[in-house]
């Protein structure tokens, strides 16, 4: 069985600083990973995805996520904080592609605060 | 630019009430889902369809049921509502799994609809 653990359901930053949410996975196979962001009164959209080609993922809006697999890891990070950057990330696990359906693995969410 | 829509934003109902809810994609996606978000909980899912009129239960099937008769429209379905199921409901979709690559994982979500049952 696969799972999720988001470290810390609120994080608070600083604007400009850096930005690091925390995302541990379990899985019996390396997995595919992602990081979606949910903005106030909508819907999730994707920030970005591994899928095993790199180890280092870059995203939009400047984010990035680094998978180790030693760690059972997949962090979030962004250099330099902005204030649109207020939002709940979720992190999420899906087995590699097979026969049928896999399903996606939510984690709980972080909610980032960047404080002025 | 792709969408799915979820039909309601914002909805008021009393217990024992019946409740739709609709989905619509523009995307010719394969796999539609139904999810419910609760604080702290993150996303937990009811519902998927991977085609016209199949459908498979999700980790909380329970007082909930769908209905697929088209490929673009998926609807989640509360029979009785009752209070304890207050919440954000999330639709989504994904291209099927028969197609591969990345694309097959990547899930497009609707603005969600909250629904509040007094």
């Amino acid at each position: 069985a696969q799972s999720v653990t988001q470290l810390g359901s609120h994080v608070s930053v600083s604007e400009g600083a850096l930005v690091l949410l925390r995302c541990n996975y379990s899985s019996s196979v390396p997995p595919y990973l992602f990081w979606y962001v949910q903005y106030p009164n909508q819907g999730l959209q994707l920030l970005l995805k591994y899928t095993s080609a790199a180890t280092l993922v870059k995203g939009i809006n400047g984010f990035e996520a680094e998978f180790k697999k030693s760690e059972t890891s997949f962090h979030l990070t962004k250099p330099s904080a902005h204030m649109s950057d207020a939002a709940e990330y979720f992190c999420a696990v899906k087995p590699p592609l097979g026969g049928g359906y896999q399903k996606v693995t939510f984690g709980t969410g972080t909610k980032l605060q960047v404080i002025p | 630019d792709v969408k799915v829509t979820q039909s309601s934003r914002y909805l008021v109902k009393r217990t024992g009430e019946k409740v739709f809810l609709e989905c619509v994609q523009d995307m010719d996606h394969e796999n539609m889902f139904w999810y419910r978000q609760d604080p702290g909980l993150g996303l937990r899912l009811i519902y998927f369809s991977y085609d016209v009129k199949m459908k498979e239960k999700g980790d909380i099937p329970e007082g909930y049921s769908v209905s697929r008769e088209k490929k673009e429209r998926f609807s989640l379905i509360l029979e009785s509502a009752s209070t304890n199921q207050t919440s954000m409901y999330l639709c989504a979709s994904s291209q099927g799994t028969g197609t591969g690559g990345v694309g097959a994982n990547v899930l497009t979500f609707g603005a969600g609809s909250r629904l509040t049952v007094l």
